[in-house]
């Protein structure tokens, strides 16, 4: 089966624009989460969703960042007005269950934002 | 709060001979521990996870690692290493109480020579 989708896989954008990263995670997963790993860093926690409910987002750094997943499967992150401090990949993952810490989180290819 | 270090930014070891990537960990309450692997231009990729149980957990592509609670570690390791293991190890936590987030540590990247 496929694993975790996202697109586009690199985004260039000028300081201002709005972006918006799309995640397909796998098929029937519950969970999704959102990360972003600055270079050569550890990934870190963005915001997660239980199907369309997003039941944590105190991850997100500032009210610019912005994640929807309207019918439970596909997610969109959207960031306003983007500032080079954006500039990172952004990883999308989902798991099977909802509420399962011993879950185990299945990860896409990322995106990577760079913000001249 | 819960917190991951792994204390070597890069871990360096002959094709054949064993390797082990460190990770601590800090958290209150029961941990649930796990491993993943980046390669370039690629997302995280599953390794292996402790839950429970034997401290000595088995994953993917020979690799191990031991659950220690005394010295709240869990290192990574594997009996013979191969020049396509380099990559970039990132060990992670999660906590039953603390949301559903994974905790990253900072990575170790691994470089095997011929």
């Amino acid at each position: 089966g496929a694993g975790v989708s996202q697109s586009p896989r690199y985004k260039v954008a000028k300081r201002g624009q709005d972006v918006a990263l799309r995640c397909d995670p796998i098929s029937g997963h519950v969970s999704l989460f959102w990360y972003q790993q600055a270079l050569g860093q550890g990934p870190e926690f963005l915001t997660y969703f239980q199907n369309e409910a997003q039941l944590d987002k105190s991850g997100l750094p500032s009210d610019r960042f912005f994640a929807e997943r309207p019918e439970g499967s596909v997610s969109t992150l959207k960031i306003q007005r983007t500032q080079q401090e954006d500039s990172a990949v952004y990883l999308c993952a989902s798991s099977s269950t909802s509420g399962t810490p011993t879950d185990t989180q299945y990860f896409g290819p990322g995106t990577r934002l760079t913000v001249l | 709060a819960q917190s991951v270090a792994q204390p070597e930014d890069q871990v360096n070891v002959a094709e054949g001979n064993p390797l082990t990537v460190k990770c601590t960990y800090s958290v209150s309450g029961n941990p649930y521990l796990f491993w993943y692997v980046q390669y370039p231009n690629r997302g995280l990729q599953f390794l292996l996870k402790y839950i429970t149980g034997d401290n000595l957990v088995k994953g993917s592509y020979g690799f191990e690692a031991e659950f220690n609670k005394s010295q709240t570690s869990f290192h990574l390791k594997k009996p013979s290493a191969l020049v396509s293991d380099s990559a970039l190890y990132f060990c992670a936590v999660r906590v039953n109480n603390a949301g559903n987030m994974l905790t990253f540590g900072g990575g170790t990247r691994l470089m095997v020579k011929p």
